[in-house]
């Protein structure tokens, strides 16, 4: 256990609709980062937060959101799904707002959308 | 922008023989950190090993040791005595470090190692 917490593990869901995952950061740390795994992109940084607040953005869409909440847990919310949105997505943690470091991981959310 | 490049997609070794995969990156830092990440077939994402750019001594954690090369942007990861739980994908990472830095990633490398 990463001691990063990700649920659910798996979730099927059909075109259009929305979900949301969700993350638990390590006791401690502050920053959490989410990102996309495909086969055909590899691992690609969509978002970060550091003590509630957006630090930085990567290849977000706009039908993606996120959100930080006071007890440090984030959220990432897809909406209109695709076909395409179908990935692992990661949410990572760590105790600065750096990565110098390195991340904690959790161990993914599988999303297929059919 | 900061790239990670690792251009071999697969490999594999005999088990208790020597591997290095390789990484290669782009950047116009002078201070950076680079790291391998181990996903078996769990997919759960593991740090194998760390490495400042200031610090010209490679690391080195158990089996896992790197190669770094900094004026040829060059980061292989040497994995000795291969064993079957070596198996999984292995990416490279790199960051400026800093406030607000992220990591970029290679597109990764599977590693089979055969019994």
């Amino acid at each position: 256990d990463s001691g990063v917490t990700q649920t659910p593990k798996h979730l099927i869901t059909a075109t259009g609709q929305r979900v949301t995952l969700r993350c638990s950061p390590r006791s401690g740390d502050l920053s959490v980062y989410w990102y996309q795994q495909s086969l055909d992109q590899g691992l690609q940084f969509l978002i970060q937060y550091y003590n509630g607040e957006e630090r930085a953005k990567g290849n977000i869409l706009e039908r993606f959101s996120a959100q930080q909440f006071p007890d440090l847990h984030s959220e990432l919310n897809l909406s209109s799904l695709e076909l395409g949105d179908s990935a692992l997505y990661f949410c990572a943690s760590s105790s600065t707002g750096g990565a110098g470091y390195g991340y904690t991981f959790g161990s993914g959310t599988r999303l297929t959308v059919v | 922008a900061q790239t990670v490049t690792q251009s071999q997609p697969e490999m594999s070794v005999q088990e208790a023989e020597t591997v290095t995969l390789s990484c290669t990156y782009d950047t116009s830092e002078n201070n950076y950190y680079l790291f391998w990440y181990k996903q078996p077939p769990s997919r759960q994402m593991i740090l194998v090993i760390r490495q400042e750019a200031y610090k010209q001594q490679n690391a080195t954690e158990n089996r896992f040791s790197v190669n770094f090369q900094k004026a040829a942007k060059s980061f292989s990861l040497k994995i000795s005595d291969s064993q079957l739980g070596d198996t999984a994908m292995y990416f490279c990472a790199f960051t400026p470090g800093g406030a607000n830095s992220k990591l970029t990633f290679g597109k990764g490398i599977t590693l089979s190692v055969r019994p």
